[in-house]
């Protein structure tokens, strides 16, 4: 099955500053890359995902870089906010293409000082 | 919310007794999975669906079983609950090569 580390497991930073977090795993079938991200006590939401084609997108204020010979994609938060502040979560799939068969990380916790 | 609906919100049980929870769609989505959530592991799958009556087992399936009769219903049954299933467990659905979106979870204590 799939292998999959995420880094930092804390991230604590000021508002306005970026974050990244950095997300590995194992299988090289691998060919969807999404994050999500988990506010307390609610459900988890994509926030952004990439495909194994593309080396990076961005949606405003949050991007996803790719390195599939490095086996390994970050997520890019710029000009974090207080609402920022969440669990993070990566989640390639478990055997390369489903998007519903996921092996989430173990997440990061971000905390945006205001 | 996705159109998706997972009952009961909370529940409170003994060991030994089993439970049922319930997630209905209105998305009219072909897969339909259910994932339990622990401090320390993340997400991980139990079971999921990709038609009726069509399931197969996840990464921790032992100790559940699934059930779908209609597209819009998915159910998940612990025969006897054990304390090591005290956990939020979180339905989620997606289509063909869309992403998956989840529902607000179920928190599950067994006492």
């Amino acid at each position: 099955g799939e292998n999959v580390e995420q880094h930092p497991s804390t991230l604590s930073v000021q508002e306005g500053d970026s974050a990244v977090i950095k997300c590995t795993y194992s299988d090289s079938a691998s060919n969807y890359f999404p994050w999500y991200k988990q506010e307390l006590g609610k459900r988890p939401q994509l926030i952004i995902d990439i495909r194994s084609n593309v080396g990076e997108k961005k949606d405003q204020r949050i991007a996803v870089t790719l390195n599939k010979t490095a086996k390994h994609f970050s997520l890019h938060i710029t000009e974090t906010q207080p609402e920022d502040s969440a669990v993070y979560f990566c989640a390639p799939p478990a055997g390369g293409t489903s998007y519903g068969k996921l092996t989430f990380g173990q997440g990061t916790i971000l905390t945006v000082h205001p | 919310d996705a159109g998706i609906t997972q009952s009961p919100r909370h529940k409170v049980t003994e060991t030994g007794t089993p439970v049922t929870l319930r997630c209905h769609q209105t998305e009219n989505h072909r897969y339909m999975y259910w994932y339990r959530q622990d401090p320390g592991h993340g997400l991980r799958l139990i079971h999921y669906s990709y038609g009726v009556k069509d399931t197969d087992k996840g990464e921790v399936s032992d100790g559940y079983s699934v059930s779908r009769s209609k597209t819009e219903d998915f159910l998940l049954t612990l025969e006897s609950a054990t304390s090591s299933q005290t956990s939020v467990y979180f339905c989620a659905i997606s289509e063909a090569n869309s992403p998956l979106h989840f529902g607000n979870g179920t928190r599950l204590t067994v006492t």
